[in-house]
């Protein structure tokens, strides 16, 4: 089952506009969500987080939203730059756990046009 | 300030042959994970680490071996390749569990023939 999913493989924005990147999820009360940007032929570095007792988080351009009873997490990127343009990954943590673990969406590409 | 780093960052096997992903952290990091990334989709984790001397297996660890001796190495081994190894691999780490966000290595990429 897939716990974490991103059902958008890409989007295109122009520059100066907001991006939303969407995800969903299956339900454990202890989670905690991250968003990771990714850039071809590095690694993931992380964006912007947020835990269940929360329902936005916000961080410069960055904001996440997060539906508990729709079980959906969003990004917001306002405005969207064209160095944005990379692969986005949400991520959920089992806070009740000592492992630390995280499983991720497929990621959604975004594109962000001059 | 290194963070994580991983050798080598491309490799070609032939079928049946073995090597090793290195991956070391210079941040004391007690959690250490290893991850493959396929195209199009997310991480799946291989294995993880909670600290020196302790390893377990996360979603995908068939054909894969690890070791934790030190607080700063987390090799990963594959005793006999195969294509459907053809992968990037990546290498993370974490102070302590919870929001803590993990640290990633910039990858090995692994192709099988």
């Amino acid at each position: 089952d897939q716990q974490v999913k991103q059902n958008s493989p890409s989007l295109s924005v122009q520059e100066g506009r907001i991006s939303i990147l969407n995800c969903d999820y299956t339900n454990s009360m202890f989670d905690y969500f991250l968003w990771y940007k990714k850039y071809p032929a590095e690694g993931p570095t992380f964006l912007i987080s947020i835990s269940s007792i929360k329902d936005k988080n916000e961080d410069g351009r960055f904001t996440v939203f997060l539906n508990k009873s729709a079980k959906h997490l969003s990004l917001h990127i306002v405005p969207s730059q064209p160095g944005d343009s990379a692969v986005y990954f949400c991520a959920k943590g089992d806070g009740s756990s000592n492992t630390g673990k995280l499983i991720f969406g497929q990621g959604t590409t975004l594109q962000v046009k001059p | 300030n290194a963070g994580v780093t991983q050798t080598p960052k491309f490799r070609i096997l032939k079928i049946g042959q073995s090597m090793t992903l290195q991956c070391t952290q210079d941040m004391n990091h007690n959690y250490m994970y290893w991850y493959r990334q396929d195209p199009g989709m997310g991480l799946k984790l291989i294995y993880y680490s909670v600290g020196a001397g302790i390893t377990d297996k996360g979603e995908v660890p068939n054909g894969y071996n690890v070791s934790r001796s030190t607080t700063e190495d987390f090799p990963l081994r594959l005793e006999l390749a195969a294509p459907s190894q053809t992968s990037v691999y990546f290498c993370a780490s974490t102070q302590r569990m919870g929001d803590q966000p993990q640290h990633f290595g910039d990858g090995t990429r692994l192709s099988i023939l």
